[in-house]
C-alpha cells in the first residue's frame, strides 16, 4: 500500500495564479484532512472530509477550496495565490474519526 | 475556539538526559493523540490516550493523560539522537469529527 500520496512535491507560484494540490490514499478511509504548516509553526486546519461528497471548513479556510467526489481523492485548490499561502500542505487521512493520522509527505509551497 | 499548548517550545538536551513536553489545554481534553515529525518531515502518529490518568509505554517513551484530563505529557527517558525532531498532541474536539493540534515542542539532542 502507498498510503497517503501527495502531489507535487515542490511548486512555486506566481501571485495571482493558481493551482491544485493533489491528494489519494489507497486505505479506503473515510476521513480525510489538509493541514498547512508554516515555518517552525503547529498544523493548522484547512478543510476535512468525511466520506465522499461531503466537506467541511476548518480553522483556515479562507482563500481555498476542495471537492471530494471520491474515497480515494481529496484535491485542494488554491484560486488567487498569495504570498500568505507560502507553506507546506499536509494531507491526512483515518479510517475512523477518532483514529490515528496517516500523513502524505507534504507539498512545499512558495508564492512570490 | 479550542486551543492546545505545548510546553516547553523548545528543548535541547544532551545525549542521555530525559526529556518531557507538555500538553495543555483551555477546556477539558477529550481524546489525545501523540505525533512526531522529524525534522523536514511530516507527522507520524504515536499514541492515543483516552482515559483519565491512562499511562502507556512505548520503549523510552512514556505517554500520560491527566488524571483531570486537563493535561497529557510525554516523557523520554535517556534520549538519543534519533530523537530528534517536533512533537505534537491533538485532541479530539467533541462533536466534530477533527483534531486540533498542540503548538509542539522541538526538541534537539546534541551527540
Amino acid at each position: 500500500n502507498a498510503g497517503v500520496t501527495q502531489t507535487p512535491k515542490f511548486r512555486i507560484l506566481k501571485i495571482g495564479q493558481s493551482m491544485t494540490l493533489q491528494c489519494a490514499q489507497d486505505m479506503n478511509h473515510n476521513y480525510m484532512y489538509w493541514y498547512r504548516q508554516d515555518p517552525g509553526m503547529g498544523l493548522k486546519l484547512i478543510y476535512y472530509s468525511v466520506g465522499a461528497g461531503i466537506t467541511d471548513k476548518g480553522e483556515v479556510p479562507n482563500g481555498y477550496n476542495v471537492s471530494r467526489s471520491t474515497t480515494e481523492d481529496f484535491p485542494l485548490r488554491l484560486e488567487l495565490a498569495a504570498p500568505s499561502q507560502t507553506s507546506v500542505y499536509f494531507c491526512a487521512s483515518s479510517g475512523q474519526v477518532n483514529y490515528g493520522y496517516t500523513f502524505g509527505s507534504g507539498t512545499r509551497l512558495t508564492v512570490v | 475556539g479550542q486551543q492546545v499548548m505545548q510546553i516547553p517550545q523548545y528543548q535541547h538536551v544532551q545525549e542521555g538526559e530525559d526529556f518531557t513536553t507538555y500538553c495543555n489545554s483551555s477546556t477539558t481534553l477529550s481524546n489525545i493523540q501523540w505525533y512526531k515529525q522529524r525534522p523536514g518531515g511530516h507527522p507520524v502518529f504515536l499514541i492515543q490516550l483516552v482515559k483519565s490518568g491512562e499511562v502507556k509505554k512505548q520503549k523510552r517513551l512514556t505517554f500520560q493523560f491527566g488524571e483531570a484530563k486537563k493535561n497529557s505529557s510525554l516523557h523520554i527517558t535517556a534520549t538519543q539522537t534519533t530523537d530528534v525532531g517536533t512533537y505534537f498532541c491533538a485532541d479530539f474536539t467533541s462533536g466534530t469529527y477533527k483534531y486540533i493540534f498542540g503548538t509542539g515542542t522541538r526538541l534537539k539532542v546534541l551527540a
